[in-house]
């Protein structure tokens, strides 16, 4: 998986708790992405960084926040996680533009089950 | 909103037989990518076509695109077990951003 990394890669949880997951890279691309996946849906972005302290939200931001202090690390925070954030995040990076010119490698995923 | 859809759901086909997915899209696009994700693994990037091409090849993978009819295609020729996976379809929609379809799931049987 490209120099990707998540972390846990397993997390149990219960509703209202916070928890925080975090992507790693070593390819030193700019582009990081966060998704979900989940039955019947595809993945679905939650946020993006073009930067560092550089995110925007993506079309399933609510609940989820993200920051970006260094080119390697991106992390996703649900601030009091409930039972509908259960699901698989993938972390993905690119060299450049998302889509437009250049493939995204994407981490090994976390799987998150909030109870 | 997806703006890729993958079609069939799910396809199940004989090692060494030929494996065809579809995925049509609804706005225009810079260009379409097409992914692989193995059982329980993240997504690994197959092939990309740009909204300029109409076919690209990458060893067993053929790749189309019709963008008057903002569809696309792949075939997977001669199929082995170990292309069993699902197989998403992906376009920029906006800056930055890839929208995925819901995938093909496809089964090479022995």
């Amino acid at each position: 998986d490209a120099g990707i990394t998540q972390s846990p890669r397993h997390k149990v949880t219960e509703t209202g708790t916070p928890v925080t997951l975090r992507c790693h890279q070593t390819e030193n691309h700019r582009y990081m992405y966060w998704y979900r996946q989940d039955p019947g849906h595809g993945l679905r972005l939650i946020h993006y960084s073009y930067g560092v302290k550089d995110t925007d939200k993506g079309e399933v931001s609510d609940g989820y926040s993200v920051s970006r202090s260094k080119t390697e690390d991106f992390l996703l925070t649900l601030e009091s996680a409930t039972s509908s954030q259960t699901s698989v995040y993938f972390c993905a990076i690119s060299e450049s533009r998302g889509g437009a010119y250049n493939e995204q490698f994407f981490g090994p995923g976390t799987r998150l089950t909030v109870l | 909103s997806q703006q890729g859809e993958e079609d069939p759901q799910a396809l199940s086909i004989q090692e060494g037989e030929n494996a065809t997915m579809n995925c049509s899209y609804k706005t225009s696009i810079n260009n379409l990518q097409w992914y692989r994700q193995n059982s329980g693994r993240g997504l690994v990037h197959l092939i990309l076509i740009r909204s300029n091409e109409r076919e690209k090849h990458s060893g067993r993978l053929r790749v189309t695109l019709d963008t008057s009819k903002k569809s696309s295609s792949l075939l997977i020729t001669a199929s082995r077990a170990a292309d069993t996976a699902s197989y998403f379809c992906a376009t920029d929609a906006k800056d930055y951003k890839l929208s995925f379809g819901a995938g093909t799931t496809v089964t090479v049987r022995a």
